[in-house]
């Protein structure tokens, strides 16, 4: 049974590109989340897919925008980058939205903006 | 709003003492699950132990348990027989049932020494 796996590990972009961050969920696990974990604080929610339509959202502005696809791999993009975008994005997949069980986390992909 | 505080930013422990980590949370709703997750350097959140809100009792997962006290709003964590390989940042989390979003505290980072 494999974990969760997120590419790329690391990434510099600079302020106004677009970037996209990429998450293999676990195996069985139809559900991926996203989280933004700035430096020195705890992940925040961006938002959540399941069965390949976004599922609920945090406070991200819409320039943060997902896919879902049908084995269930997702991807982030972020758009016009600022530098406050500058974080660790984590990816959890589960077994449903609404789990009573915790989510599998990635190792997550350091953004870098400059 | 719905927050989460954890008013440690580090502890420390010696080798197989025991050390408690505190967590609390502010929510009007009754039904949620709390968590407490670890993020060693290796930056992947790892579920440690969780608790369903309508239980009362406490629960446990090897040589780490809770001290759930809902009417204060209170979840701690007890590691007991502290070993090199827990020191980690930890976070404290919930989510209400029903809903899709975990929220995290700022996280406490413990340090275990020889």
């Amino acid at each position: 049974e494999t974990g969760v796996t997120q590419s790329p590990t690391h990434l510099i972009k600079t302020r106004g590109q677009q970037v996209t961050l990429r998450c293999s969920s676990q195996s069985g696990h139809n559900t991926v989340s996203w989280y933004q974990q700035a430096l020195g604080q705890g992940p925040q929610f961006i938002f959540q897919y399941y069965r390949e339509e976004e599922n609920g959202r945090g406070n991200f502005p819409p320039r943060f925008s997902g896919l879902q696809f049908p084995n269930y791999s997702s991807e982030l993009n972020v758009n016009a980058l600022e530098l406050d975008d500058s974080a660790l994005y984590l990816c959890a997949s589960s077994l449903d939205p609404r789990t009573q069980y915790g989510y599998t986390f990635g190792s997550g992909t350091r953004l870098t903006v400059v | 709003a719905q927050t989460v505080t954890q008013s440690q930013p580090e502890m420390s422990v010696q080798e197989a003492e025991t050390v408690t980590l505190s967590c609390t949370y502010d929510t009007s709703e009754s039904d949620y699950y709390l968590f407490w997750y670890k993020q060693p350097p290796s930056r992947q959140m790892i579920l440690v132990i969780r608790q369903e809100a309508y239980k009362q009792q406490n629960a446990t997962e090897n040589r780490f348990s809770v001290n759930f006290q809902k009417a204060a709003k209170s979840f701690s964590l007890k590691i007991s027989d502290s070993q090199l390989g827990d020191a980690a940042m930890y976070f404290c989390a919930y989510r209400i049932y029903n809903t899709d979003k975990l929220i995290f505290g700022t996280g406490t980072r413990l340090q275990v020494f020889p």
